[in-house]
């Protein structure tokens, strides 16, 4: 157990559904990401939040939507997925530089 | 921004053979190169790391250079053992607030005994 949790571990959705995967760290961290990992991209960077102020990479669709209420949760909203959205998706979190603590993991199937 | 590349992509060896796997890296500001490895079905660990400061650390088995010139950093295992199988990222970082560590595509590194 390294202290970050993650929620659902695995979900299946349609295209035209609402869901939301959830990220909480114990460790006192003060930076959270989010990382998708599929076969063709392994641990591609999608979201920053570091002292819970968004850093963003540009090249994520607009139907992620990340969310950081505070230090210790972090979300990702999606909306309207496709197909090749269908991955493992990761969160870690790590003070506000260093080494980063994974979660186990929400493998998501977008039907 | 940064882009780390990778390589092999999948590496065989004997039980007791030593693997390498080697990476480059494209911003010289990065100063943090970390090492992960994520066993199937399982969430990525590091399992060792290095910064700017120094040019190779070893840790039992393991060890990792790192040239800054080239900006190419290595991870190194010798007397591979079965349970040594398994994907390895490298990552790099300028190691700053705000900025997050960018993967190799990683390594599959298979040991047969």
């Amino acid at each position: 157990e390294t202290g970050v949790t993650q929620t659902p571990r695995h979900l299946v959705m349609g295209m035209t559904n609402k869901k939301s995967l959830k990220c909480e760290q114990h460790l006192g961290h003060n930076a959270m990401y989010w990382y998708k990992q599929s076969a063709k991209k392994p641990l591609e960077l999608m979201f920053v939040y570091s002292l819970e102020e968004r850093v963003e990479n540009n090249s994520v669709p607009s139907r992620f939507s990340p969310e950081c209420p505070n230090s210790s949760h972090l979300f990702l909203h999606l909306h309207t997925l496709q197909p090749e959205d269908s991955a493992l998706y990761l969160c870690a979190s790590s003070r506000i530089t260093g080494e980063l603590f994974f979660g186990e993991g929400s493998r998501l199937t977008v039907l | 921004g940064e882009n780390v590349e990778q390589h092999p992509s999948t590496l065989s060896v004997q039980e007791g053979d030593s693997a390498v796997i080697k990476c480059t890296y494209s911003d010289s500001a990065s100063n943090y190169f970390p090492w992960y490895k994520q066993e199937l079905g399982k969430r990525p660990q590091l399992i060792i790391d290095i910064r700017s400061n120094v040019g190779e650390k070893k840790d039992q088995r393991i060890a990792v250079t790192l040239n800054k010139t080239a900006k190419h950093f290595s991870l190194h295992i010798t007397e591979t053992q079965p349970e040594d199988s398994a994907v390895y990222f490298c990552a790099a970082s300028t190691n700053q607030a705000g900025t997050a560590l960018i993967f190799g595509k990683g390594t599959t590194l298979s040991v047969s005994s």
